[in-house]
């Protein structure tokens, strides 16, 4: 069974600063690794899609990648910000598609000005 | 597009009430789910749907019952409330089930449930 570990679960770190998030997953047979955001009381927003056949994939300040063979993505936010305060969530989606799809617990991040 | 909506925000049950969690979304998506979201732990799968008239169970069906019968609308049905079923409650949908590259979950903003 595909187990996605998110460490560490909290983060704080002064504006400006650069980050990264990871997330480490134990089946390496995946299609699709998905970066959510979930603010407090809120649902969840898609950040990145990042597909199995890539190594990473960028939005603005955010990087995403993903080692398959380690078993290992990253979440790279680059000049952190107070709005960039939230939980940070990963999802494996394997070959089964999302009847499978497997989310981490999560890394809370705070961005302290 | 609302995008996937969800109703109430928030519920408060006794135990052994029923009652019904409402989700749709205006996308057209063929894939519909609903997870709870519990302290310390990921999202769980409890049902899904690949169409309309199509349901399966999840992860952690238990308790929980689910109908489909048009593409927009995916209601989850708490039978007989217990306190175990405290959670928060997601929908979600996609364009397919997947997998098919560029095929990402939207979800809507959840319920928060509670039931003494």
């Amino acid at each position: 069974k595909q187990e996605v570990t998110q460490i560490p679960a909290a983060l704080s770190v002064p504006e400006g600063e650069n980050l990264v998030l990871n997330c480490s997953f134990t089946d390496s047979a995946i299609y699709n690794l998905q970066w959510f955001r979930q603010d407090p009381g809120k649902g969840l927003t898609s950040l990145l899609l990042i597909q199995s056949s890539q190594r990473e994939q960028t939005s603005g300040r955010l990087n995403a990648s993903l080692d398959k063979s380690s078993g290992r993505s990253t979440l790279y936010i680059a000049a952190s910000q107070p709005g960039d305060s939230a939980t940070y969530l990963c999802a494996v989606i394997p070959p089964g598609g999302y009847q499978k799809v497997t989310f981490g617990t999560g890394t809370k991040l705070q961005v302290i000005p | 597009n609302a995008g996937v909506t969800q109703t109430p925000k928030f519920q408060v049950l006794k135990t052994g009430q029923s009652m019904t969690l409402q989700c749709a979304q205006d996308m057209n998506h063929e894939y519909m789910s609903w997870y709870r979201q519990d302290p310390g732990m990921g999202l769980r799968l409890i049902h899904y749907s690949v169409g309309a008239g199509i349901t399966d169970q999840g992860e952690v069906p238990n308790g929980y019952n689910v109908s489909r019968s048009t593409t927009e609308d995916f209601p989850l049905r708490l039978l007989s409330a217990a306190p175990s079923q405290t959670s928060v409650y997601f929908c979600a949908s996609s364009p397919i089930a997947g997998p098919t590259f560029y095929n990402e979950q939207f979800f809507g903003p959840g319920t928060r449930l509670t039931v003494l």
